[in-house]
């Protein structure tokens, strides 16, 4: 099976503006989450959605959002960026059903500037 | 919050001896712990799960054990080689499978 696949792998923006993630989860897989890694804060986690609907949810403005498609896959926007978001975005997809192994994708570096 | 600290930043060790690295959390005792390898620019992938109710799990070269007395949980690669330099993240669960803490990480270097 392919592994989780996340694009775009660089992306450079300007504070102010919006972007979007797109991450394609295993085949089958209908967990994603997705998490902000950091240097100064390490993995943190923002949000899993399931089923095309958000199912937890970690510590972070409302400026990040996400959704889930019918296919599994899923995208995360962040809105108005600010400096400190810089960072890799991983997202993770998981079978459902109570099986914990999370399969990362390669992430998402963003740089806002 | 449930926290999860990683002691080292960083450890150096020689090919062929054994890399122990050391996890700790704080709070009620995760049903569960992993551990993670990530090499630079990529994302973590995942190694081995240990559960609260077992002390020792084995998987080639690597061991992880959990101590719920001490709240602690050691990974250990025996026989290290260069490849497995990277950084190694522990993580526990918050009670949401899909929700983890992770720990920052200890980078491990293996020189020959």
């Amino acid at each position: 099976k392919a592994g989780v696949t996340q694009t775009p792998r660089y992306l450079i923006k300007t504070r102010g503006q919006q972007v979007t993630l797109s991450c394609s989860p295993i085949s089958g897989h209908r967990s994603v989450s997705w998490y902000q890694q950091t240097p100064g804060q390490g993995l943190q986690f923002l949000f899993e959605y399931f089923s095309e609907t958000q199912r937890n949810k970690g510590n972070f403005p409302g400026r990040f959002s996400g959704r889930q498609f019918s296919n599994s896959r899923s995208e995360m926007n962040v809105s108005t960026l600010e400096l400190g978001d810089s960072a890799l975005y991983l997202c993770a997809s998981r079978e459902a059903g109570g099986r914990e192994t999370q399969y990362f994708g390669p992430g998402t570096r963003l740089l806002v500037l | 919050s449930q926290k999860i600290e990683q002691n080292s930043e960083a450890l150096n060790i020689q090919e062929g001896k054994t890399a122990t690295l050391t996890c700790n959390y704080t709070n009620y005792s995760p049903a569960y712990l992993q551990w993670y390898r990530q090499d630079p620019g990529r994302g973590p992938v995942f190694l081995l799960l240990i559960r609260e109710n077992e002390k020792e799990k084995r998987k080639e070269r690597l061991k992880v054990t959990f101590d719920t007395t001490l709240k602690q949980s050691l990974f250990h690669i025996t026989a290290s080689q260069p490849a497995d330099s990277a950084t190694y993240l522990c993580a526990r669960d918050t009670g949401t499978a899909s929700k983890l803490t992770f720990g920052t990480g200890t980078r491990l270097q293996v020189t020959l």
